[in-house]
C-alpha cells in the first residue's frame, strides 16, 4: 500500500493568515494526488486534483503543488469557513488517504 | 445535479452482516466510465476506502477487507449496495458512497453522499 503522511496534525492560525499543509507519499505518485476538505459533520469535498488543479467552484485562495512524493496545499488568507480537516488522497495503487491536518482557529 | 444518499441500519450486532445502500441521482450507473465507491470513517479518524464498482460491473476491493465485502449495483433502481460480513465493534464508522467519472473531474471521487453512521455493539 502507498502510505500518505500528513503534517502537521494540527495547524492553529488566525483568519487572514496563510496555511501550508504537507503530504508525503511512500512512493512516487507522478502528480496523481488530490486534496479534500471536510468540515465538521459534513462529507469530504474535492478541492484539488492532479496535485494542482482546482475543482469546480473552489476559490483561488486554495492552491496545490508537488509532483513525486512531496505535496503541499496552501490556503491563502484563511476565511472562517476554511477551518476544517484536510486530507490528501492517492489512487496510484488502490486508494488511500492521509491521516488529515486539522486547521483550527488560534 | 449528481447526488448520492446512503442508507442502512444505525445499529448492528457483532458477527452480523451489514448491508448499506447508496441511492444515486443525476447520473446513470450504466454510463461509460462511471463508478461508485464506498468509504468509511471511524469517529475522529481518517477516511478509508472499501470498494468500487464500475459501469461495466468490474469491481475492486480494499485488500485488507476483501474477504468480508461484496459490492453490487442495480441500475434499474439507481442503487449500489455494499455488504460487510462478520462485523465487529471496530467497524463502527460513518459510511460514505461517492461518485466518480471523467467529469468528477478526471475520475476523482466527487461528490460524496452525506454519510450514514453505523454502530456495531451488542
Amino acid at each position: 500500500d502507498i502510505v500518505l503522511t500528513q503534517s502537521p496534525a494540527t495547524l492553529s492560525l488566525s483568519p487572514g493568515e496563510t496555511a501550508t499543509l504537507s503530504c508525503r507519499a511512500s512512493q512516487s505518485l507522478n502528480g496523481d494526488l488530490a486534496w479534500y476538505q471536510q468540515r465538521p459533520g459534513q462529507a469530504p469535498r474535492l478541492l484539488i486534483y492532479a496535485a494542482s488543479k482546482r475543482a469546480t467552484g473552489i476559490p483561488a485562495r486554495f492552491s496545490g503543488s508537488g509532483s513525486a512524493t512531496d505535496f503541499t496545499l496552501t490556503i491563502s488568507s484563511l476565511e472562517p469557513e476554511d477551518f476544517a480537516v484536510y486530507y490528501c488522497h492517492q489512487r496510484t495503487t488502490f486508494f488511500t488517504f492521509g491521516g488529515g491536518t486539522k486547521v483550527e482557529i488560534k | 445535479q449528481v447526488t448520492l444518499k446512503e442508507s442502512g441500519p444505525a445499529l448492528v450486532k457483532p458477527t452480523q452482516t451489514l448491508t448499506l445502500t447508496c441511492t444515486i441521482s443525476g447520473f446513470s450507473l450504466s454510463s461509460t466510465g462511471v463508478g461508485v465507491g464506498w468509504f468509511r470513517q471511524p469517529p475522529r479518524k481518517a477516511l478509508e476506502w472499501l470498494a468500487l464498482i464500475f459501469w461495466d460491473d468490474d469491481k475492486r476491493y480494499s485488500p485488507s477487507l476483501k474477504d468480508r465485502l461484496t459490492i453490487t449495483k442495480d441500475t434499474s433502481k439507481n442503487q449500489v449496495v455494499l455488504t460487510m460480513t462478520n462485523v465487529d465493534p471496530v467497524d463502527t464508522a460513518t459510511y460514505y458512497c461517492a461518485h466518480r467519472s471523467l467529469e468528477s473531474p478526471r475520475n476523482w471521487f466527487d461528490p460524496w453522499g452525506q454519510g450514514t453512521l453505523v454502530t456495531v455493539s451488542s
